[in-house]
């Protein structure tokens, strides 16, 4: 059975600071999503990877498929990038993702 | 830009009332999918379908079934609703490797 976990599950920081969330999958997959969550509920998808490295704005996504492992980051952080953030993988000929339970992410001004 | 619209973000409905969540979606894709969200638990996956008519049980299809009669539409149903049934609710469509979602309805069962 597949399984999505990430790192950590909370975490607080000041304005400025250089973020790293972690996300680790037990099966090999054909894709990796990390999602955004504001308060309210509403999802938004922030990358898709199936190899390498993403960036978009301040934000970068990797994965090492060999270690089966995903990091986002997010450079110059701010308040408003206050949200949760998720991670979720689909596996070859599956069209069914499987989510990790999400990082809570707080900056502080 | 893609859609995916949910009818309601939020409801609040009786113990045994029977519940219509609806989700629409612009973009002609041929899966989509129902989530329930829980602290602690993450996104589990209730239902799914690959085409019209066509539906699949997910993790925890207990207590919900689901109809997709058009492709764009695709609805969940809590046939005689609980309080364990309080949760917020994710409509998801997906094409290729890309994926798309609701903005998600807060079912309130009281």
């Amino acid at each position: 059975k597949n399984e999505v976990e990430q790192s950590p599950q909370n975490l607080t920081a000041q304005e400025g600071e250089f973020i790293t969330i972690n996300c680790s999958y037990s099966v090999g997959i054909s894709a990796l999503h990390w999602l955004q969550q504001h308060p309210g509920g509403g999802i938004v998808s922030l990358f898709m990877l199936s190899s390498g490295k993403k960036k978009h704005g301040r934000l970068i996504a990797t994965i090492n498929i060999q270690e089966k492992h995903s990091s986002l980051h997010i450079t110059a952080s701010h308040p408003r990038d206050s949200a949760v953030y998720i991670c979720a993988d689909r596996n070859f000929g599956n069209e069914k993702l499987t989510f990790g339970t999400g990082t809570r992410l707080t900056i502080i001004p | 830009d893609v859609k995916v619209t949910q009818s309601s973000r939020y409801l609040v409905k009786r113990t045994g009332e029977k519940v219509f969540l609806e989700c629409v979606q612009d973009m002609d894709h041929e899966n989509m999918f129902w989530y329930r969200q829980d602290p602690g638990l993450g996104l589990r996956l209730i239902y799914f379908s690959y085409d019209v008519k066509m539906k699949e049980k997910g993790d925890i299809p207990e207590g919900y079934s689901v109809s997709r009669e058009k492709k764009e539409r695709f609805s969940l149903i809590l046939e005689s609703a609980s309080t364990n049934q309080t949760s917020m609710y994710l409509c998801a469509s997906t094409f290729n490797t890309e994926a798309f979602f609701g903005q998600g309805t807060r079912l309130t069962v009281v």
